[in-house]
């Protein structure tokens, strides 16, 4: 089946310690996201990358960091920089061109520091 | 004010009634436009994209009106597995190139 995993689904951590959460799609989208959404708000963009090997900031990258070595893969490292962790992070990817622009999430990844 | 402004409700509704919801966008440059269906503590799900002609899928109507600036979505005879909350999406082109702008979204129950 075609699709976007994302694993693990809940993540606990302790304040000052570096994660990295994964996201895979086998949907051969160029284009792939992460969002954050925090309880009754709206999604809001960390970090996207159109293609392999590039990756641009989103409205609230800072704390985190990414990769994107294969078009498969776009893993989030949520760094102890990022004041605020405790969220719902969400990733997307979307064909991109002529293929289209919407986009398709994953499963999300609910992550609680303390 | 928001790129991209809805409702919040929550809008609550009888089983078998017929609902609207408007949602306004700031960048007359916005290009594409898609409605999202969100469910308590999981991912977006793509409801529809929305075309200049406006578009029908069973019981879902989307609208575009360009000229002021907003899109529409209108459930009819509402089922209670409607209940969720509908975001609002727009692709439009800012300085930096296209972006994605998410609404917060519009909160729907349906009730028995």
């Amino acid at each position: 089946d075609g699709g976007i995993t994302q694993s693990p689904k809940y993540l606990f951590r302790k304040e000052g310690q570096n994660v990295t959460l994964s996201c895979e799609q086998n949907l051969n989208h160029d284009a792939m996201y992460w969002y954050r959404q925090d309880p009754g708000q709206g999604l809001r963009l960390i970090y996207y990358s159109q293609i392999v090997n590039d990756f641009q900031k989103g409205d609230i990258a800072e704390g985190y960091s990414v990769s994107r070595e294969k078009k498969e893969s776009f893993p989030l490292t949520v760094t102890s920089a990022q004041k605020n962790p405790t969220a719902f992070y969400l990733c997307a990817s979307s064909p991109g061109g002529t293929g289209g622009y919407e986009q398709y999430f994953g499963p999300g990844t609910r992550l609680t520091v303390t | 004010r928001k790129e991209v402004e809805q409702d919040p409700g929550p809008f609550n509704v009888p089983e078998g009634a017929t609902v609207a919801f408007n949602c306004t966008y700031s960048n007359s440059a916005s290009q594409s436009f898609f409605w999202y269906r969100q469910d308590c503590r999981k991912e977006p799900k793509l409801l529809m994209s929305v075309y200049s002609s406006g578009n029908e899928d069973g019981r879902f109507t989307a609208q575009l009106n360009r000229a002021s600036q907003y899109i529409s979505l209108l459930i009819r005879d509402s089922k209670l597995s409607d209940s969720a909350t509908y975001l609002c999406v727009v692709r439009c082109l800012d300085t930096g190139g296209f972006k994605t702008i998410f609404g917060a979204g519009t909160r729907l129950f349906v009730k028995a």
